[in-house]
C-alpha cells in the first residue's frame, strides 16, 4: 500500500526558515518525480517544486531562490526548505508524485494528506 | 505559464443530476488535460488524465471530453460524495498549472 505523509509544517514568523518532510512508503522516490504543490486558504492549487533523477530540481518563479527540494533516498524521503518566508507561502503544502501514461500525458496520482504552513507575526 | 479557466466557479445541483463544467487553457494544450476532485480539508484525487481517461478505481459516472482548447468533466449522475471542488491542471508546459476550480455544491 502507498503512504505520503507529509510533516514538519508550522507557525513560522515572515523572514523565518522551515523545513518539510515527506515520507513515502509503497514506492521509491528516487525513481519517480516528486512534486510540493500547495494550496493558500481559500484558493486553488499551485505546483511549488520538482526533483527526479540525479537529484535534478525545478522551482516555481514564486519560491525559486528561497526553496530547495531535496532527496534522501535511504530513508525514501522527499524535503522542501523553505527560507526567507513571506505571508504569501502560508499554505497546506502537499506531496504529490507525478506519473506518466502511454501517451506521456503526465499526473499527479499520490497525494499526502497535507502539512500547514502558516507565516505570521 | 498557461493559463487555465474553469467555469462556472460554483454551481448547485441535486442528488441524480447531470452536471457539466469546463475547463479551457489561453494555448494548445492537445489531449495533457488533468482533472482532480478534493473534499473539503482532504487532498485532491486523480479522476481523469490525458483529458479522457478515467483513473484506475473511478467510476464510469465521471467522464472527460474535449474541442480544441475547451475540456469538459461531465458526472453523469451525481451522488452525495461528489459535492466537491474540482480543477483542471494541464501537463503540456511546464510549469504545470491549475485552473482556480469549480465547486458543485448541494442544491
Amino acid at each position: 500500500e502507498v503512504q505520503v505523509v507529509e510533516s514538519g509544517g508550522g507557525l513560522v514568523p515572515p523572514g523565518g526558515s522551515l523545513r518539510l518532510s515527506c515520507a513515502v512508503s509503497g514506492f521509491t522516490v528516487s525513481s519517480n518525480y516528486m512534486n510540493w504543490v500547495r494550496q493558500a486558504p481559500g484558493k486553488g492549487l499551485e505546483w511549488v517544486a520538482l526533483i527526479y533523477g540525479g537529484h535534478s530540481a525545478y522551482y516555481a518563479d514564486s519560491v525559486k531562490g528561497r526553496f530547495t527540494i531535496s532527496r534522501d533516498d535511504s530513508k525514501n524521503t522527499v524535503y522542501l526548505q523553505m527560507d526567507s518566508l513571506t505571508t504569501e507561502d502560508t499554505a497546506v503544502y502537499y506531496c504529490a508524485r507525478e506519473s506518466a501514461s502511454i501517451s506521456a500525458a503526465a499526473f499527479y496520482d499520490y497525494w499526502g494528506q497535507g502539512t500547514r504552513v502558516i507565516v505570521s507575526s | 505559464d498557461i493559463q487555465m479557466t474553469q467555469s462556472p466557479s460554483s454551481l448547485s445541483a441535486s442528488i441524480g443530476d447531470r452536471v457539466t463544467f469546463t475547463c479551457r487553457a489561453n494555448q494548445t494544450i492537445s489531449t495533457y488535460l488533468n482533472w482532480y476532485q478534493q473534499q473539503p480539508g482532504k487532498a485532491p484525487k486523480l479522476l481523469i488524465y490525458g483529458a479522457s481517461t478515467l483513473h484506475r478505481g473511478v467510476p464510469s459516472k465521471f467522464s472527460g471530453s474535449m474541442s480544441g482548447t475547451e475540456f469538459t468533466l461531465t458526472i453523469s449522475s451525481l451522488e452525495p460524495g461528489d459535492f466537491a471542488t474540482y480543477y483542471c491542471q494541464q501537463s503540456h508546459t511546464s510549469p504545470w498549472t491549475f485552473g482556480q476550480g469549480t465547486k458543485v455544491e448541494i442544491k
